[in-house]
This record gives structure tokens, sequence and C-alpha cells, in this order.
């Protein structure tokens, strides 16, 4: 069975300081892993994906995750936090390529 | 192309209505799912596809009706709505499973009285 925590329900930092955003998971296989962003009113979009490849892994708009194996968690950062970051993020496991599971989502709030 | 296209953006139900929720997606991708967004519990997947005349249940399924007659289209059937189906409704497709970036409808807010 596939499982994930998004461990902050909220998150607030200041513009231009870093973001951490936190993600446990649990999978019985291979995990792919992905981190998703929902700006208010809106669809999703993809920000990043893991899948077996380098385990720090870049996606758009400056956010790097990290995929640690023996912490089970694929954390979200960002160095320098900006005003347009302000949306809701998931962070989606799929280990058997027709199931993904979302975490509840972490929102994050950006002060000027 | 247009992506993933879904139709009405909003919706108003009495209980024990039917109705269908449009999908549909023009980049030729096998795999199209239905999800429902609920805060504080993110989206939770009803029912997928894997291509046509296939679909699946997902994690949350009960009084959600499917079908795949062509790619293209993904339609979602509430048989007889309940209160507790207020939900957002989205729509993803991709090309061949959720290991693979899903590209989401910008979603159906549904209402039921």
């Amino acid at each position: 069975a596939q499982s994930v925590t998004q461990l902050d329900s909220h998150v607030s930092v200041s513009e231009g300081t870093p973001v951490l955003l936190r993600c446990n998971y649990s999978s019985s296989y291979s995990p792919s892993l992905f981190w998703y962003v929902q700006h208010p009113n809106k669809g999703l979009q993809l920000l990043l994906k893991y899948t077996s490849a380098a385990t720090l892994v870049k996606g758009i708009n400056g956010f790097e995750a990290e995929f640690k194996k023996s912490e089970t968690s694929f954390h979200l950062t960002k160095p320098s936090a900006h005003m347009s970051d302000a949306a809701e993020y998931f962070c989606v496991v799929s280990d058997r390529g027709f199931k993904t599971i979302f975490g509840a989502g972490t929102r994050l709030f950006v002060k000027a | 192309n247009a992506g993933v296209t879904q139709t009405p953006k909003f919706q108003v139900l009495k209980t024990g209505q039917s109705m269908t929720l449009q999908c549909a997606q023009d980049m030729n991708h096998e795999y199209m799912s239905w999800y429902r967004q609920d805060p504080g519990m993110g989206l939770r997947l009803i029912h997928y596809s894997v291509g046509a005349g296939i679909t699946d249940q997902g994690e949350v399924p009960n009084g959600y009706n499917v079908s795949r007659s062509t790619t293209e289209d993904f339609p979602l059937r509430l048989l007889s709505a309940a209160p507790s189906q207020t939900s957002v409704y989205f729509c993803a497709s991709s090309t061949a499973g959720g290991a693979y970036e899903q590209y989401f409808g910008p979603g159906t807010r549904l209402t039921v009285t």
C-alpha cells in the first residue's frame, strides 16, 4: 500500500527567505514522486517529478526536491520565496503506475 | 492544443438528481482519471481509464460511473446526487499512467443541496 503525508498544513515565510515543504511517503515498490502546485481557483501544474534517476530533482520556478530513500522523504525547497509562490502544494506518490495518492496539501503564504 | 477541458465550470444540483460531468483531451493520451478535491484532503482518485473501453475504480468510486468510448472523452456520471458529493472535480490525462506527468483540467465546482 502507498501513502503520503505532508507534515505541515500551512507554511508562512517572508519574501526572499527559503521555503521548505515537507513530504514523507510510504510505498511497497520503487515509487514515482511528484510535486504539483495549485494557485487559487486554478487547476494543478506539475512542479517536478522523481522517477528513479537523480535523487536531486530540479523543477520549474526555482523549486527543487531531494529523494531520500532511507528517510522516505521528498521535501520541496526553494532558496528565495517570491510573492507569486503563494499557493497550495501537493506531494503525490505513484508506485503501480495507474493509481496515484495525493497528500492533503500544504498552503504556502508569502509575506511582503 | 486545448489540453484538458471540463464542462460545466459550476453546477448546482438537488439531492437525487443525476448529471454528467464532461471531460475531453486533445493530446491523444491513453490514461485519463477523475479526482475530487475536498478541503484538507487533497485530491482523491474516483475512477481512471487506461484506454478506450477500459476503466477501473480508484479510492472513492461509490456513487459515480464512468465509461470510455473514445480516447478523447471520459465523462463522469453522478447517478443520484447526495450532499456528500459537493466538491470540486478535476479530470486529468497522461501518456501512460500515474507515473507520468498528469495534465489537469480547470475543474468543475459542484454543489448538491
